[in-house]
């Protein structure tokens, strides 16, 4: 348990569907990240948001939307996705205080599949 | 942010240490080398950072090079909890930006 959460674990969506991944940290972090990997591949950064403003999209394509209403939780929305979107999409949190020894603790992933 | 070259698989006998190399030729004076790893369908794991001496935590040691152009991450007695692929990453202050590899894949035999 590292204390970063997400939901739903697993996903099975068409690609006319829209859906969306939740992630919540309990760490009192204020960054959090979006993750994408895909089978074989290295994890992608696709998005990161400091004290809840977006600071980084990683040229993600617009059927991928996020949200991040607070420091706490972090929100991935999903419309018209391709049977290539599917993979393993994480979430991870930091501190952002400055300091080296931070690290990012990551959350167990939602396993997702575009049909 | 420097590259990493790690092998892409390495075995060890459970019980025995475990020695992972990595790669950093081009690293800058400001850049960390971190480890983390990836067991099965799991978020990754911070294991142990370094600048230039050698580190120990609960998990594992690093030795870094004295002119930092490598490192190997070692886990003293491996046990089969310890199959994973494992990430060597080297970023400038700030872990914000991690940018992940292949990694190593240790499998620990029984």
């Amino acid at each position: 348990e590292t204390g970063v959460t997400q939901t739903p674990r697993h996903l099975v969506m068409g690609m006319t569907n829209k859906k969306s991944l939740k992630c919540e940290q309990h760490l009192g972090h204020n960054a959090m990240y979006w993750y994408k990997q895909s089978a074989k591949k290295p994890l992608e950064l696709m998005f990161v948001y400091n004290f809840k403003e977006q600071t980084e999209n990683n040229s993600v394509p617009s059927r991928f939307s996020p949200e991040c209403p607070n420091s706490s939780h972090l929100f991935l929305h999903l419309h018209t996705l391709q049977p290539e979107d599917s993979a393993l999409y994480l979430c991870a949190s930091s501190l952002l205080s400055g300091r080296v020894s931070d690290t990012q603790y990551f959350g167990p992933g939602t396993r997702l599949t575009v049909l | 942010d420097a590259k990493t070259t790690q092998p892409p698989s390495m075995d060890c006998a459970e019980g025995r240490a475990a020695n992972l190399p990595c790669n950093h030729s081009t690293i800058s004076g400001n850049e960390y080398v971190y480890w983390y790893r990836q067991i099965h369908s799991q978020g990754p794991q911070y294991i142990i950072h370094g600048l230039k001496n050698n580190e120990t935590n609960e998990m594992a040691s690093l030795i870094i090079t004295e002119d930092r152009k490598s490192s190997t991450l070692i886990l003293p007695h491996a046990t089969l909890r310890d199959t994973a692929v494992y990430y060597c990453i080297v970023t400038n202050f700030g872990n914000e930006k991690l940018t992940f590899g292949t990694g190593t894949r240790l499998t620990i035999i029984p």
